[in-house]
Formats: structure tokens, C-alpha cells, sequence
């Protein structure tokens, strides 16, 4: 099964807002509330920002936010900082209760 | 403050079987399910499978033909073998806590096929 689409970079200044896409199919995100987000930084594991959609864990700032639409994932970044460049990832519960990423995307922070 | 934490051999040869164990420190693996993920160099990553503390497991359908996940309580670990290895599989490999969604990660192992 092929990856969910996200676009492969993002960017944008200090103190702006960013969006990420994820999108699949009504087999995975459009078909199931449990899409999570990772953030990434080089050399590190990977770190949960989003899951079952728009939940934040305990830590995880509230200028990360996400929502859905159809088949269409997206997070928000707002009030980018430095510390935001990383690597994001999507990830959807799919059909026989397999889980499928998006390639990831690139956010660099002008 | 529970803690997961990747072992095992760094190279192995292709063909061969790729081994490797998740000890789970600070709680019991005994309450929820168990996943490993991998990502190979400069790529993204992959969801390979998980397993339940009763052992009941679940796996990508690109691998399950070659991989098994395993549980062993009394020792609070979980293990990943994948069988007749290529080049492909080349990756960090992470373990991490839950199905559909991991908040506790293991460090990450790289294991080389060559």
C-alpha cells in the first residue's frame, strides 16, 4: 500500500503559521479517526504531537493543532519557532487494522 | 518513567534473520500492545507491525510473510525477527508503545544488511 501523500517541504518565517497535508483514501484517513502526527528531528526518534486526530498529548504545545476533511489530514503550526524545523509525519489507521505513514515533510523555518 | 530500549546485532548478512529485542523498563508490558517501526537512511518511516501482551499480533502486509513479533512477559520484553534479509531492509529500527498511535519510543537501532 502506497504511503499517504504529504508534500515533501514546507516553510515559513518566525511567528507565522504553517499547514501540512495528509492525504489517502476512504480506506485510511477518510475512513478512520485515528490519524496521528510526529515530529522529527535529525538523529532523533520520532515524537508524537497529534493522535486520534486533533488530541494533543501532554507537553505538546497548543500551536500544534490538526484537523480533518474527507480523506484529507492537516496540521498547524502557528506561531512557528526555530525549534519547529524537523520532520513531520502523518500516520492513518487503515483497513485490517494495519496503520500507514505519509512520506513526511520538511519544514524549514526561514 | 517508562523507558523502551532496542538491542541487538548491527549487522547482519543478507539472507539471514534480523533479530532484535525491546526491553520495556519503568512499567509492564503486561497492559497494552507493542509496535516496531523502522526507517531506513534519509527515508521515511514504516509501520511493521505490533503485538499484545497475549501475544496476539497484527503486521504489515508488505512483511508479514517474513517478520514475527513476540512477547515475553516474564522478562517485560517484545522481539522482531525478520527472516531472509536484503539490502531493503537496511534501516533504524524503533520500538515503541501502543497501535495506533506511539507517545513512548525506543532510541532506535540501525541494523545494516550487508
Amino acid at each position: 500500500q502506497s504511503a499517504l501523500t504529504q508534500p515533501p517541504s514546507a516553510s515559513g518565517s518566525p511567528g507565522q503559521s504553517v499547514t501540512i497535508s495528509c492525504t489517502g483514501t476512504t480506506g485510511d484517513v477518510g475512513g478512520y479517526p485515528y490519524v496521528s502526527w510526529y515530529q522529527q528531528h535529525t538523529g532523533e526518534a520520532p515524537k508524537l504531537i497529534i493522535y486520534d486526530g486533533n488530541k494533543r498529548p501532554s507537553g505538546v504545545p497548543d500551536r500544534f493543532s490538526a484537523s480533518k476533511s474527507g480523506s484529507a489530514a492537516s496540521l498547524t503550526v502557528s506561531g512557528l519557532r526555530a525549534e519547529d524545523e524537523a520532520d513531520y509525519y502523518c500516520c492513518s489507521y487503515v483497513d485490517n487494522s494495519h496503520l500507514l505513514f505519509g512520506a513526511g515533510t520538511k519544514l524549514t523555518v526561514l | 518513567q517508562e523507558q523502551l530500549l532496542e538491542s541487538g546485532p548491527g549487522l547482519v548478512k543478507p539472507s539471514e534473520t534480523l533479530s532484535l529485542t525491546c526491553i520495556v523498563s519503568g512499567g509492564s508490558i503486561s497492559t497494552y500492545y507493542w509496535s516496531w517501526i523502522r526507517q531506513p537512511p534519509g527515508k521515511g518511516l514504516e509501520w511493521i507491525g505490533y503485538v499484545f501482551y497475549t501475544g496476539s499480533a497484527n503486521y504489515s502486509s508488505s512483511l508479514k510473510s517474513r517478520a514475527t513479533i513476540s512477547v515475553d512477559t516474564s522478562k517485560n520484553l517484545f522481539s522482531l525477527e525478520l527472516t531472509s534479509v536484503t539490502a531493503a531492509d537496511t534501516a533504524v529500527y524503533y520500538c515503541a508503545k501502543g497501535r495506533s498511535s506511539w507517545k513512548t519510543w525506543g532510541r532506535g537501532t540501525l541494523v545494516t544488511v550487508s
